[in-house]
């Protein structure tokens, strides 16, 4: 079955340290992206590739970085200049980026804790 | 500009009850709207999407949602809740048929069923 794979599901980070949250997608989608949500508000992008080897950033870019070497690949990196990084984050998809009609397909989360 | 507003942060009904979740929406453009369902530490599913067609939008699990223009909403309904329903509901508006990149969600209705 096609979908989005997202691991760790749940990961731990002592302060100061750098983590990177997978993403693979089986769906031939060229675009892809990273969420953010905390409690009580709605998604947040932090970064989107709408093709291999191009990133730009959303809304909530910095502390984070993301690369696109393959296309079925957005790995997510957490680093420490992310002053408050506990969250879960959420990886998409969509069949495309302009002239589409925005429907995305998910992936099941990472829940990260810093401690 | 364009934001989505979501009236409530918590429903709850008697399972075999209506349910309605509402949302408002602002857009400088003909929008799309999509409502995407949230079981816990999950990721989002789509249910239904408006997308300049049919002004009665259906979707899965009997769910369904009217666009609204004069009254700027696109309210979700179903006829009668079941408890697989539970979940965290988001209205999402994208600017006409633009990218994925610029959706803007909504903060959430939390949809509890009761026995």
């Amino acid at each position: 079955d096609g979908g989005i794979t997202q691991s760790p599901k749940y990961l731990f980070r002592k302060e100061g340290q750098n983590v990177t949250l997978s993403c693979e997608q089986n769906l031939n989608h060229d675009a892809m992206y990273w969420y953010r949500q905390d409690p009580g508000q709605g998604l947040r992008l932090i970064y989107y590739s709408q093709i291999v080897n191009d990133f730009q950033k959303g809304d909530i870019a910095e502390g984070y970085s993301v690369s696109r070497e393959k296309k079925e690949s957005f790995p997510l990196t957490v680093t420490s200049a992310q002053k408050n990084p506990t969250a879960f984050y959420l990886c998409a998809s969509s069949i495309g980026g302009q002239g589409r009609t925005g429907e995305l397909f998910f992936g099941e989360g990472s829940r990260l804790t810093v401690l | 500009a364009q934001s989505v507003t979501q009236l409530d942060s918590h429903v709850s009904v008697s399972e075999g009850t209506p349910v309605l979740l509402r949302c408002n929406y602002s857009s400088s453009y003909s929008p799309s709207l999509f409502w995407y369902v949230q079981h816990p530490n999950k990721g989002l599913q789509l249910l239904l999407k408006y997308t300049s067609a049919a002004t009665l939008v259906k979707g899965i699990n009997g769910f369904e949602a009217e666009f609204k223009k004069s009254e700027t909403s696109f309210h979700l309904t179903k006829p009668s809740a079941h408890m697989s329903d539970a979940a965290e509901y988001f209205c999402v508006v994208s600017p006409g048929t633009g990218t994925a990149s610029k959706l803007t969600f909504g903060t959430g209705t939390r949809l509890q069923v009761t026995l």
